[in-house]
């Protein structure tokens, strides 16, 4: 099965200033990557998924890169915000070809105004 | 927008009592998850479910937890016997088919064991 790392340190950064986190993941190459944002008590919720065969994702204020040779994921907020502060976590499927994730331990961000 | 709702919110139970919780997935899925988080851990998945079976399970669905589609809509997760290390938050979830593989949470359900 998948092992994830995250950064387990709180990332604290200016208001306006660009956020990066870094997922590493162990084991197979898997075919996409997720990253998901969850507030205290809440469920996760889904940002962007990357495919194994794009390097690169952008919507809005995130950037997620994907490097299959490396074997990680860096996930950008760019222009952070005070309302960007949340825990943000790194999925991958657990094996070749299923569905079901595993899930890193996240890395809380704390963006300060 | 449409979303994953749970029932109830907070579930208290005594240790070896029976437990049922409630999602109802977005409506046009057809793939259905249960994930758990205790408090301070990972989110850790335990069963997905497609074409009224159960398609992937983890380690720690035992025998004591079962899940169950009684209609169209509702999807629930039964806890037979609880005991005190299943006090976490449970999290439904739901995805396409066809269309992509993220997965979109419920709010959870905290589950107490006493």
């Amino acid at each position: 099965s998948q092992k994830i790392e995250q950064n387990s340190e709180a990332l604290n950064i200016q208001e306006g200033k660009t956020a990066t986190l870094t997922c590493n993941y162990t084991n197979y190459s898997p075919a996409y990557l997720q990253w998901y944002r969850q507030d205290p008590g809440r469920g996760p919720v889904f940002l962007l998924l990357i495919r194994e065969n794009e390097k690169e994702k952008r919507k809005e204020r995130l950037k997620v890169t994907f490097d299959t040779t490396l074997k990680q994921s860096l996930f950008h907020i760019t222009a952070s915000q005070p309302a960007d502060s949340a825990t943000y976590l790194c999925a991958l499927p657990r094996d070749t070809g299923r569905r079901a994730l595993t899930f890193g331990s996240g890395t809380r961000l704390q963006v300060q105004p | 927008e449409p979303e994953v709702t749970q029932t109830p919110s907070h579930q208290v139970t005594q240790m070896g009592q029976e437990v049922i919780l409630r999602c109802v997935p977005i409506s046009n899925h057809l793939y259905f998850y249960w994930y758990r988080q205790i408090l301070g851990q990972k989110v850790e998945f335990l069963v997905s479910f497609y074409n009224n079976e159960i398609s992937e399970k983890s380690e720690i669905f035992d025998d004591q937890f079962s899940v169950e589609r009684p209609d169209g809509s509702n999807f629930t997760l039964k806890i037979r016997s609880t005991k005190l290390e299943d006090s976490a938050m449970y999290f439904c979830a739901s995805s396409e088919v066809l269309a992509g593989y993220e997965q979109y949470f419920g709010p959870g359900t905290r589950l107490t064991v006493t």
